[in-house]
């Protein structure tokens, strides 16, 4: 069956700190993966996503994600952290129908100023 | 723009009472999803629709039902509201390249 695993659970950074957030999933074909952001009291947010090619995405806010097969991982990374992006991050891989998408626990950001 | 709208955006319920979550989406997709949300066990897939016209159980169907009603509306019903299903409930539309989400009901049923 899919999974997804994101092992942190809580993760606090300082402002200008670079972020790297973990997601490993378990899917036997070929993954669409994603990550969205949620901020309190929000709906979730996409970030980015990878479904082919080169395996390093770019996504909104300066965030990128970089999908590894052979360690079934697609970290979520950012250079410097802002403290608006104080949210909880969700990764989710795709079927490759599209017809079901399975969700990480999600890891919760903290920003020291 | 309005995306995917879900309504009303809090409840509170006593147990046994019946309610129906409502959702539509302006963005023409076929596939719509019924997901809730609790702490530290992120989005769990209730049931989705493929297309107008069908519907199946996801991860944590049991106490719910669904009607897709048309292209655009999908909506969530408890029949029996019971304490377990305080959550947060989001309704969601794809569109082949991503998931796109409402922003969300709060349910609490006492």
């Amino acid at each position: 069956a899919q999974s997804v695993t994101q092992p942190d659970i809580h993760i606090t950074v300082s402002e200008g700190a670079s972020l790297e957030l973990r997601c490993n999933y378990s899917y036997g074909a070929t993954p669409y993966l994603f990550w969205y952001v949620q901020s309190p009291g929000q709906g979730l947010q996409l970030l980015l996503k990878y479904f082919s090619g080169d395996t390093l995405v770019q996504g909104i806010k300066g965030f990128e994600a970089e999908f590894k097969r052979s360690q079934s991982s697609f970290n979520l990374r950012k250079p410097s952290v802002h403290w608006s992006d104080a949210a909880e991050y969700f990764c989710a891989v795709g079927e490759d129908n599209f017809n079901k998408f399975y969700f990480g626990s999600g890891t919760k950001l903290n920003v020291k100023p | 723009n309005a995306g995917v709208t879900q309504t009303p955006k809090f409840q509170v319920l006593k147990t046994g009472q019946s309610m129906t979550l409502q959702c539509a989406q302006d963005m023409n997709h076929n596939s719509m999803y019924w997901y809730r949300q609790d702490p530290g066990m992120g989005l769990r897939l209730i049931y989705y629709s493929a297309s107008e016209g069908t519907t199946d159980k996801g991860e944590v169907p049991n106490g719910y039902n669904v009607s897709r009603l048309n292209k655009r509306e999908f909506s969530l019903r408890l029949e029996s509201a019971a304490p377990s299903q305080t959550s947060v409930y989001f309704c969601a539309s794809n569109s082949e390249y991503a998931i796109y989400f409402g922003e969300g009901s709060w349910l609490t049923v006492v």
